[in-house]
């Protein structure tokens, strides 16, 4: 049964420490792994797709990358404003749904 | 673009009613997605569209759900006879493309429905 499961449920940092957070999934066959961000109340927003084993992609304080079982989201040097749920979603072959993980609750303290 | 809306955005109801929910997508998305949230967990796949043709359904959604997208615009998700257990946030999502390398979602705000 295809699978996604996030660490930690949650995780408090002081401002300006990095930190990581992992994604693992069982897929048969990965289509794409997402991550989003949501905000308490609000739809989750878009941040990356990874598509293959060694990609990764930056924005701003973010990093993802990706292996063949799991994917990490770096978070370098965060500020309050990236307080949020990050969830990961990972779509199988030969299917058009997404399957999302629970989710890492973050909390940057300044 | 606004984005995509939902409405309504709140929705109390009382057990064994029927509720439809709508959803705006972003104008020149041809994909809609409906997705299930509860507290603490991650959003539930329920349905996918792909222009008016509803291509994937979960085999986790009861027959009392249903949801059409007329012309391949809006979408509506209906519940029937609803039960406290379908308290949730109802989501929608919306994006282009025409092979699986371009399928960046755009959510909604969502529908907090809440049965009594």
């Amino acid at each position: 049964e295809d699978q996604v499961t996030q660490s930690p449920e949650a995780l408090r940092l002081q401002e300006g420490e990095s930190s990581s957070l992992n994604c693992s999934y069982t897929v048969s066959g990965l289509r794409g792994l997402f991550w989003y961000r949501q905000d308490p109340g609000k739809g989750p927003e878009f941040l990356f797709t990874l598509y293959s084993a060694g990609e990764e992609k930056e924005k701003e304080r973010l990093k993802a990358t990706l292996t063949k079982k799991e994917s990490f989201l770096h978070i370098t040097a965060p500020k309050p404003e990236d307080s949020a749920t990050y969830l990961c979603a990972v779509q199988a072959s030969g299917t058009y749904k997404y399957i999302f993980g629970t989710g890492t609750r973050l909390k940057v303290l300044a | 673009d606004t984005g995509v809306s939902q409405n309504p955005r709140h929705k109390i109801t009382k057990r064994g009613q029927n509720v439809t929910f709508r959803c705006d997508p972003i104008s020149e998305h041809n994909r809609l997605y409906w997705y299930r949230q509860t507290l603490g967990q991650g959003p539930e796949f329920l349905t996918y569209f792909q222009n008016e043709a509803q291509l994937e359904k979960s085999r986790l959604l009861s027959d009392r759900f249903s949801a059409e997208r007329p012309k391949g615009s809006f979408s509506t998700l209906e519940i029937q006879r609803t039960e406290q257990g379908d308290s949730a946030m109802y989501l929608c999502a919306s994006s282009y493309g025409t092979d699986f390398a371009n399928n960046e979602q755009f959510f909604g705000p969502g529908t907090r429905l809440t049965v009594l």
